[in-house]
């Protein structure tokens, strides 16, 4: 276990809703970056929060937005969502800063828009 | 042309052969290598990880890395039923942004 914890673990929305999904990092980690992995494909990245200030962005549209909380967990909001945003959404949790370190991911939040 | 291109696979390989993944790169500023499991329906779970050319081994695992030619591999020795999954190579630019740029994935079964 990476100690990294999504929720929820499903989800079903309906077109054009709003949806918030949630992630803890492991403990004594600062760093969160989010992930979108659609069915048969890597993960692609969404957005990273690094002490609570976003800090690196994909090639995704505004409506997918976020957040880091003082003690480091985060939520991924996504507005207007639409049936091509069904995916696996995962969290990854780092220790940021100087030097490189191993980024350990959730177990993911399945996204269903119908 | 993709950042990152794997072989998709699938891969299928007799209980106890030795298994061979790769994933080719084309950004030379990408200097740290992950390799990643992932079970269906899971998330990737981190295998190896390094940032120099060379080998690195961990057990059964043995992860090489080229950066002349922009080339990485995961070798399995002994492979086993329970390593039947997705296999992910992943890797991020140096600095302090931690973005990792992943292939698609190469599925493996090994057959008992």
């Amino acid at each position: 276990e990476t100690g990294v914890t999504q929720s929820p673990t499903h989800l079903i929305k309906t077109r054009g809703q709003q949806v918030t999904l949630r992630c803890s990092s492991q403990s004594g980690h600062n760093t969160v970056s989010w992930y979108q992995q659609a069915l048969g494909q890597g993960p692609q990245f969404i957005f990273q929060y690094y002490r609570e200030e976003e800090n690196g962005r994909g090639n995704f549209p505004p409506r997918f937005s976020g957040l880091q909380f003082p003690n480091y967990s985060s939520e991924l909001n996504v507005n207007a969502l639409e049936l091509d945003d069904s995916a696996l959404y995962l969290c990854a949790s780092s220790l940021g800063g100087q030097g490189i370190t191993e980024a350990f991911f959730g177990q993911g939040t399945r996204l269903t828009v119908v | 042309q993709k950042e990152v291109e794997q072989d998709p696979g699938p891969l299928s390989v007799p209980e106890g052969a030795i298994v061979s993944l790769n994933c080719t790169y084309s950004n030379s500023a990408f200097q740290y290598f992950m390799w990643y499991r992932q079970y269906s329906r899971k998330g990737p779970e981190l295998l190896m990880y390094t940032y120099s050319s060379g080998n690195k081994e961990d057990g059964r695992f043995t992860a090489q890395v080229d950066k002349s030619s922009k080339y990485i591999s995961l070798f399995i020795r002994d492979s086993q039923p329970s390593d039947s999954a997705t296999y992910l190579c992943a890797m991020g630019p140096s600095g302090s942004a931690r973005q990792l740029t992943f292939g698609s994935g190469t599925q493996l079964t090994v057959l008992p």
